[in-house]
C-alpha cells in the first residue's frame, strides 16, 4: 500500500530536549516536505526537498532542521524545542516537485512542548 | 507570488442538500489548484486537482470544482451532502518558480453536516 509514515504520532516533551520526527514514503517520490498546522492558519510549509541531498526552506523554517540522505526518508529535527513549536506536523511527498503533482500526506504528529 | 483565500471558515448544511465551499486565488503564473479533505486525526487526502486541462474538474466522492480564470475562483461543490462529508477542506494553489516549489494552503473550511 502506498503510504507516508510518520513517527511518533504523539509526543509530549520539554523545552530544549532535542527530538526527531521521522518520515518515510514507499512510492519512490522525489519531492518531500514538512508542514505545521495551527488552528485558523491552515498548513504552512517548514522545509521541502526536491530530491536526495537537496533541501530548502519553506515559509516557517526557524527552529527546524531537515536532512535527505535517502530518497524514502525525510526526518524533521528540532534541536532545541520551544513551546511555540507545539503544533500538528505533517509530512508529505509527491512524484516530483513540479507544482502540478498532488501530495500524499502522513497521518500527522502532534507535538506538545512544555 | 501567490495566495489563496477560503471565504468561509465554517459551512453548515443539512444532509441531502448541496454543498458549496468557496476559494479565491491569486498567482503571477498559471497555477495548479487542488482541494484536499482532512478527517479528524487524519492526514490530508486529495479530492481533485486542476492543472490547465478541463475547467470543470471531477473528484472523488461526488465532489467537483470549476476553475474560473476571470473570477480567480476554484469553488468546490457537491449536489447532495452526506454525513461522512463532515470534515475540514483545504484549497491549495501551487506552482514552480526558479526551481522552487512551495504550495500555498488556504486556512481551511470546516463543513458541518446536520442530519
Amino acid at each position: 500500500e502506498a503510504q507516508v509514515t510518520q513517527n511518533p504520532r504523539y509526543l509530549i516533551t520539554v523545552t530544549g530536549k532535542k527530538l526527531t520526527v521521522t518520515c518515510s514514503q514507499n512510492m519512490n517520490h522525489e519531492y518531500m516536505s514538512w508542514y505545521r498546522q495551527d488552528p485558523g492558519l491552515g498548513l504552512r510549509q517548514i522545509y521541502y526537498s526536491m530530491n536526495v541531498e537537496v533541501t530548502d526552506k519553506g515559509d516557517v523554517p526557524e527552529g527546524y532542521k531537515v536532512s535527505r540522505k535517502e530518497k524514502r526518508n525525510f526526518p524533521l529535527i528540532l534541536e532545541s524545542p520551544s513551546p511555540n513549536q507545539t503544533s500538528l506536523y505533517f509530512c508529505a511527498s509527491s512524484r516530483e516537485g513540479s507544482g502540478n503533482q498532488p501530495q500524499h500526506f502522513g497521518d500527522g504528529t502532534r507535538l506538545s512542548i512544555l | 507570488a501567490q495566495s489563496v483565500t477560503q471565504l468561509d471558515s465554517h459551512v453548515s448544511v443539512s444532509e441531502g442538500t448541496p454543498v458549496l465551499l468557496r476559494c479565491n486565488y491569486s498567482s503571477s503564473y498559471s497555477p495548479s489548484l487542488f482541494w484536499y479533505v482532512q478527517h479528524p486525526n487524519k492526514g490530508l487526502q486529495l479530492l481533485l486537482k486542476y492543472t490547465s486541462a478541463a475547467t470543470l474538474v471531477k473528484g472523488i466522492n461526488g465532489f467537483e470544482a470549476e476553475f474560473k480564470k476571470s473570477e480567480t475562483s476554484f469553488h468546490l461543490t457537491k449536489p447532495s451532502a452526506h454525513m461522512s462529508d463532515a470534515a475540514e477542506y483545504f484549497c491549495v494553489v501551487s506552482g514552480t518558480w526558479g526551481g522552487s516549489y512551495i504550495p500555498t494552503f488556504g486556512r481551511g473550511t470546516s463543513l458541518i453536516v446536520h442530519p
